[in-house]
């Protein structure tokens, strides 16, 4: 079975600094990650994916995210946040074979000024 | 592309009555999805679409639910009665292949009294 947990519900960081927001996957076979945000009463947008080829997938909006196979990790990264990047953040897989996308409970990011 | 448009935003409704949710996805879009977003189960997947034929509905929570396609460009989601719990915001998603992201719309808050 494939799942993503995001351990931790609450994220803040001040304004200027570099914002990390977890993912662990679950899944048979390889991996298909995916990271999405959500604004306050609007749909999810999608940020970036990996599917193969380079570890440090780039992303809109100046994020990245970096694909640790040993660590079954999806790391959301961004070098220097913004207040504008307060939102929530999803982190999600698919397996190979199949078109669901497993959501993680995501992540409420707060970016202090 | 105006993206994926869903209708109505809102809506408020009594137990019992008939609701109706309306989609309408990307242009040339082969999968459409339907989701259920709740605080306490987070984003759930309801059903999927390939090419309008319904390809795993097992998400679909019971018989009150339905959902339709009868054509590339419109997809509804009916809950018949409707029930206090089915309060929720749903989204529909659509994505052009097997191996793309998908794209969501607004979503639909559902109030259930």
């Amino acid at each position: 079975a494939q799942s993503v947990a995001q351990p931790e519900d609450q994220v803040n960081v001040a304004e200027g600094n570099p914002l990390t927001v977890k993912c662990t996957y679950s899944v048979s076979g390889n991996p298909y990650l995916f990271w999405y945000v959500q604004y306050p009463n609007r749909g999810l947008q999608f940020l970036l994916k990996y599917i193969t080829g380079d570890n440090l997938v780039k992303g809109s909006y100046g994020f990245e995210a970096e694909f640790n196979k040993s660590q079954t990790s999806f790391h959301l990264k961004k070098p220097s946040a913004l207040v504008s990047d307060s939102a929530l953040y999803f982190c999600a897989v698919r397996d190979p074979g199949g078109n669901n996308l497993f959501f993680g409970t995501g992540t409420r990011l707060t970016v202090i000024p | 592309d105006a993206g994926v448009i869903q209708s109505p935003r809102h809506e408020v409704t009594e137990m019992g009555q008939e609701v109706t949710l309306r989609c309408k996805p990307i242009s040339g879009h082969d999968y459409l999805f339907w989701y259920r977003q709740t605080m306490m189960r987070g984003l759930e997947l309801l059903i999927y679409f390939n090419n309008n034929v319904p390809i795993d509905d097992s998400g679909m929570p019971e018989d009150r639910f339905s959902a339709k396609m009868p054509n590339a460009s419109f997809s509804t989601l009916k809950i018949q009665p409707s029930e206090p719990r089915d309060s929720a915001v749903y989204f529909c998603a659509s994505k052009r292949a097997m191996n793309t992201e998908a794209f969501f719309g607004q979503g639909t808050r559902l109030t259930v009294v």
